[in-house]
């Protein structure tokens, strides 16, 4: 069964560096999301994106954030300059049509 | 503004048993809801949806049921197993506006032998 890959599984960066969260979505899906989950807390939106550009983002995607589609498998998130309170699980999700998503295994972010 | 709830953080159900796990929303917006369990290290799994024109979906041992004037929806597993043990995500969208999903903060199943 396909299935959305996330990597790295584990990013430690310190703060103020940039890092990039790469996802592999499902190869026929159309719509791909971000979401992220702070250690005890729930999974939030963080963007969606579709007909390679983003149809909606949350607050939290603010300046220092980014997607991109760059070769027509790939999506990745950007983050420019790493806060503490970047620190997150940031899974991928993508959907063919949008109902379902389905969801990678998540990069754990570490800021230090 | 948490639009999503889940006010139980868990539940611990003997094997065999029914489990009841409950979600509650504000948003009268919300028209599609989905349940997604996750084990440690894994993302969301698909489980279940619904679709606010009904008031039940049922897929094997899994059945949801919306109430749409108390704004709460259940999810029922019968008969629980101990490979059901997993954090459950109550989900909720408005098709009109997108297809983010706003999340319950989940509820942790644990199914004894």
């Amino acid at each position: 069964e396909p299935e959305v890959t996330q990597t790295p599984s584990h990013q430690v960066t310190q703060m103020g560096q940039e890092v990039i969260l790469r996802c592999v979505p499902i190869s026929n899906h159309l719509y791909f999301y971000w979401y992220r989950q702070i250690l005890g807390q729930k999974v939030e939106f963080l963007v969606s994106f579709y007909n390679n550009e983003i149809s909606e983002k949350s607050e939290i995607f603010d300046d220092q954030f980014s997607v991109e589609r760059p070769d027509g498998s790939n999506f990745t998130l950007k983050i420019r300059s790493t806060k503490l309170e970047d620190s997150a699980m940031y899974f991928c999700a993508s959907a063919l049509t949008g109902d379902e998503q389905y969801f990678g295994p998540g990069t754990r972010l570490t800021v230090t | 503004d948490q639009q999503v709830k889940q006010n139980s953080p868990s539940l611990s159900v003997q094997e065999g048993r029914i489990s009841i796990l409950n979600c509650d929303y504000t948003n009268s917006m919300f028209d599609y809801f989905l349940w997604y369990k996750k084990y440690p290290a894994e993302g969301p799994t698909f489980l279940i949806s619904i679709s606010s024109i009904k008031d039940k979906n049922e897929d094997g041992r899994f059945t949801v049921f919306l109430n749409k004037s108390a704004k709460h929806l259940s999810l029922h597993i019968v008969p629980s197993q101990p490979g059901d043990s997993a954090v459950y995500f109550c989900a909720a969208s408005d098709e009109n506006t997108g297809n983010q999903f706003y999340f319950g903060t989940g509820t942790s199943l644990t199914v004894i032998p």
